[in-house]
């Protein structure tokens, strides 16, 4: 079946870095469109990026182009979500999605993982 | 992009029916036939019950169901049980490969 595991959250301050890994299996990675949405505590889901199957193509919202990058290694059926100059409104579950384009939906999602950018 | 609009609230006995709404604008749920609806529960992904507006993914129960008209989108709970109590998100496609989610509503089932 369908698996989507997030990693590499944790604590780190205003103004730094991390980097997300979704590792995915179960399916053909290499065929699908992911997303990452995230979700600040209590909140609600906030879209933040789609990459094309391939990679070449990536989308972002507003409140995190410039600062985020996506990436994808078809390879390692992986998929990367590189934040720089983070700031404590960037604090939130980080989920991985699959998004499958016959209806624009995202179809399976991993467990999340929480981000907390704090001093 | 804003969050489209949903009632922060609904609530209803075992066996009512709901309907929640999700409200946009004509450059996201007005525009396109691609809303989508998602169930969670606290502390768990949330998971997929409605795509293009009216479909059920295998394996959701046909209690749920959806409808769209002009800017507004509604998911509609028939036969309300308690494993139904979660919060329920509706998300549409805005153009530019772009998506926006709803505020969210958190279901009671009294």
């Amino acid at each position: 079946q369908v698996q989507l595991v997030e990693s590499g959250g944790g604590l780190v301050e205003p103004g730094g870095s991390l980097r997300l890994s979704c590792a995915a299996s179960g399916f053909t990675f290499s065929d699908y469109y992911m997303t990452w949405i995230r979700q600040a505590p209590g909140k609600g889901l906030e879209w933040i990026s789609n990459i094309h199957n391939s990679g070449k193509t990536i989308y972002y919202a507003d409140s995190v182009g410039g600062r985020f990058t996506v990436s994808r290694d078809n390879a390692k059926n992986s998929l990367y979500l590189q934040m720089n100059s983070l700031r404590v409104e960037d604090t939130a579950v980080y989920y991985c999605a699959r998004m499958d384009l016959v209806g624009a939906r995202f179809d399976n999602w991993g467990q999340g993982i929480l981000v907390t950018v704090s001093s | 992009q804003s969050a489209l609009t949903q009632p922060a609230s609904v609530s209803g006995s075992p066996g009512q029916s709901i309907t929640i709404s999700c409200t946009g604008a004509s450059s996201d749920v007005g525009g396109y036939n691609l809303v989508s609806w998602f169930q969670q529960y606290p502390g768990k992904a949330p998971k997929l019950m409605i795509y293009e507006v009216n479909k059920r993914p295998s394996g959701i129960s046909d209690r749920f169901s959806g409808s769209k008209s002009g800017n507004s989108a509604s998911l509609t709970i028939s036969g309300l049980q308690a494993e139904d109590e979660a919060d329920y998100y509706c998300c549409s496609y805005a153009g530019n490969r772009n998506y926006v989610f709803g505020t969210g509503t958190k279901v009671n089932v009294l």
